[in-house]
């Protein structure tokens, strides 16, 4: 099974600074199933951007994804109120899906 | 509009048992494969089990392996999750998600259920 860790725990930020979130696996993983989704508390995750880098339907042009093999991050260019929430990283492999355990984007 | 809503969570007992519900609507169910996600109180979010779309093949994981069993009916475009012998430790949110794909191979869970609280206490 594959491990995905993702850092930092906690990112505090002010609106309008630049997040940089980092998916680490413990083996390689195929950017056609590595995924980023947004939770607000109280609601179901939300799709950001899959296959590693495109961002889904509806998606701000200020969320990007990058990365390949066993290192992909989520960058938010300009934090904007409605941004700060926690971040999951996803892959699938090998009959198995599994998640990082989160990164919570908060207020400074 | 394309819209999944679960069903069926409440308080049981440890050892107890439930049948959670997710109707599906605005999409083809039956070319799908659908899976269930839970997220324990304060927790992230954790793989349970994944369907095919006509139902001929099941994966769990290993934490729930042998105690709930995915089903769907492609008629009623309806995914259940049958939960047996239930701990404590399966408190959650659970979720139906939506696997998705496109032409370039990609995969992602969209959209999600609201999600139903399963509470297993004495």
């Amino acid at each position: 099974e594959i491990v995905l860790t993702q850092s930092p725990g906690t990112l505090s930020l002010s609106p309008g600074e630049r997040a940089t979130l980092s998916c680490r696996a413990s083996q390689s993983v195929s950017s056609s199933y590595l995924a980023w989704y947004q939770q607000k508390p109280g609601q179901a995750p939300r799709l950001l951007i899959y296959g590693a880098s495109s961002r889904a339907t509806g998606i701000p042009d200020r969320f990007s994804g990058s990365g390949s093999g066993t290192d992909f991050t989520l960058t938010i260019s300009r934090l904007e109120p409605e941004d700060f929430a926690v971040y999951y990283c996803q892959q699938y492999g090998s009959s198995f899906w599994t998640f990082g355990q989160g990164t919570k984007v908060e207020i400074k | 509009e394309v819209q999944l809503v679960e069903s069926g969570g409440g308080l049981v007992q440890p050892g107890g048992s439930l049948r959670l519900s997710c109707a599906a609507s605005g999409f083809t169910f039956s070319s799908y494969w659908m899976h269930w996600v839970r997220q324990a109180p304060g927790k992230g979010l954790v793989w349970v089990s994944r369907i095919n779309s006509d139902g001929s093949s099941t994966s769990y994981a290993d934490s729930v392996k042998g105690r709930f069993t995915i089903s769907r009916d492609n008629a009623k475009n309806t995914l259940y999750l049958q939960m047996n012998s239930l701990r404590a430790e399966d408190t959650a949110v659970y979720y139906c998600a939506r696997w998705g794909h496109d032409y370039g191979g990609n995969a992602w869970f969209d959209p999600w259920g609201q999600g139903t609280l399963v509470t297993v206490s004495s």
